[in-house]
């Protein structure tokens, strides 16, 4: 299907593992982002992708690492995580200084 | 430093009265404005967005206003519909920027 997919929707696990959120669009969109939304933050920016091989730091890049090796996959790896990354992750993607596409999310609880 | 801050963290308005979102920046490089919606449980959605060289942007039921001097934008919904109850989120990017900053977003509430 065209569009922004996120896997998985849902997953718990416990402080220490490591996880990977993915992320994966097929409009071959330049430039794909990661968010976490907690309550009372709106949305903050972790990681982002200008293109295949180039990503850059966000706001609140620590305790996560990325990837993109092709343009239509983007993913979000918690190394170690820990209880302060529960959160409501977003992906998105976009062509340069346009609109935004967001995927439909991955809520995470680590316990 | 917050960039990009919208400083009502919720508004209830009447079913078919205006609802006025407002948005405060402070990096003058910013010169392209976006709005996004977002329903819980799914990712934000595109609303509407204006560029630098205007003031004012309509599609339909919604206009952006942006006063650049003041560093201050606002989205006018007119009439308000239950069905635009969600958080609005506004967003800044500057040329070339590629990555956009948000603000924390405005709960807005239609009452029929």
């Amino acid at each position: 299907d065209a569009g922004i997919t996120q896997s998985p929707r849902y997953k718990i696990t416990e402080t220490g593992r490591q996880v990977t959120l993915m992320c994966h669009q097929t409009w071959s969109h330049s430039y794909m982002f990661w968010y976490r939304q907690d309550l009372g933050h709106g949305l903050r920016l972790i990681y982002y992708s200008a293109a295949a091989d180039i990503t850059d730091k966000g706001e609140v890049p620590d305790g996560y690492v990325v990837s993109r090796s092709k343009t239509e996959n983007f993913p979000l790896t918690l190394e170690s995580a820990t209880r302060s990354q529960t959160s409501v992750y977003f992906c998105a993607s976009s062509r340069l200084q346009e609109t935004q596409y967001f995927g439909p999310g991955t809520r995470l609880l680590v316990l | 430093d917050q960039q990009v801050k919208q400083n009502s963290p919720s508004l209830s308005v009447q079913e078919g009265r205006i609802s006025i979102l407002n948005c405060d920046y402070t990096n003058s490089m910013f010169d392209y404005f976006l709005w996004y919606k977002k329903y819980p449980a799914e990712g934000p959605t595109f609303l509407i967005s204006i560029s630098s060289i205007k003031d004012k942007n309509e599609d339909g039921r919604f206009t952006v206003f942006l006063n650049k001097s003041a560093k201050h934008l606002s989205l006018h919904i007119v009439p308000s519909q239950p069905g635009d109850s969600a958080v609005y989120f506004c967003a800044a990017t500057g040329t070339n920027a590629g990555k956009s900053t948000f603000g924390d977003g405005t709960t807005l509430t239609v009452k029929p």
